[in-house]
């Protein structure tokens, strides 16, 4: 099973907003809406931010916001801040593991 | 309120075999629809899935790490335990014990992590 794919890094200034794109296949992405995000400080254990495509568990800011279309889902961050700053990973239900999740390959998000 | 720890070895050398134990509180085990799992990753690298248990005793492994991992539970103790034989350097990374319920796809809850690595 393949690593979904993210772009290694995507940047903005505080206050913007930014996207970050998660690209599968009809086998996952595409097929199922079980695509969540995970959020990563240095040394620390990732944080669920996003589950099933666009929901937000409790305490998550309103700030991030996930969609999807086709085989590539995205998550978006408005009013960028320092404190986003972070590795974000999605990941995807897939039929092609007995695990039936896959990650992302990962991308660095810096707030300029 | 939901915990989990990984405790093990901090450094193993080649060919040995790591056994990692997940302690785990604010949950059980033996309700319907709970998994606890294991996941790892090297440094500056992605997250991998290596295995998950779940209260009705089902298993998952990852297909290229199979062979290698066995994981079981204890449900009175409210523990989980990884084993991985032939360790290889490769393998030197973190280690998180997580919480999942199946049919969510999601993990929900994660233990603070464990480093470990792999050399002589």
């Amino acid at each position: 099973q393949s690593a979904l794919t993210q772009p290694a890094s995507v940047s903005g200034s505080p206050g913007q907003s930014i996207t970050i794109s998660c690209t599968g296949t009809r086998s996952d992405v595409g097929g199922y809406n079980y695509v969540s995000w995970y959020q990563q400080h240095p040394g620390k254990a990732p944080k669920l931010m996003i589950y099933e495509v666009s929901n937000r568990p409790s305490g998550v800011s309103n700030r991030f916001s996930g969609s999807k279309s086709g085989n590539t889902a995205s998550l978006t961050i408005s009013g960028l801040q320092a404190e986003d700053e972070a590795d974000y990973y999605c990941s995807s239900y897939t039929i092609s593991s007995t695990l039936e999740t896959v990650f992302g390959t990962g991308t660095k998000v810096t707030v300029l | 309120q939901i915990t989990l720890k990984e405790s093990g070895p901090t450094l193993v050398k080649p060919t040995q075999t790591l056994t990692l134990t997940c302690t785990f509180s604010g949950f059980s085990l033996s309700t319907s629809g709970v998994g606890v799992g294991w996941i790892r990753q090297p440094p500056g690298k992605a997250l991998e899935w290596l295995a998950l248990i779940y209260w009705d005793d089902d298993m998952d492994y990852s297909p290229s790490l199979k062979s290698r991992l066995t994981i079981t539970k204890d449900t009175s103790k409210n523990q989980v335990v990884l084993t991985m034989t032939n360790m290889d350097p490769v393998d030197t990374g973190t280690y998180y014990c997580v919480h999942r319920r199946k049919y969510d796809y999601h993990v929900d809850y994660w233990g603070q992590g464990t480093l470990v690595t792999v050399s002589s």
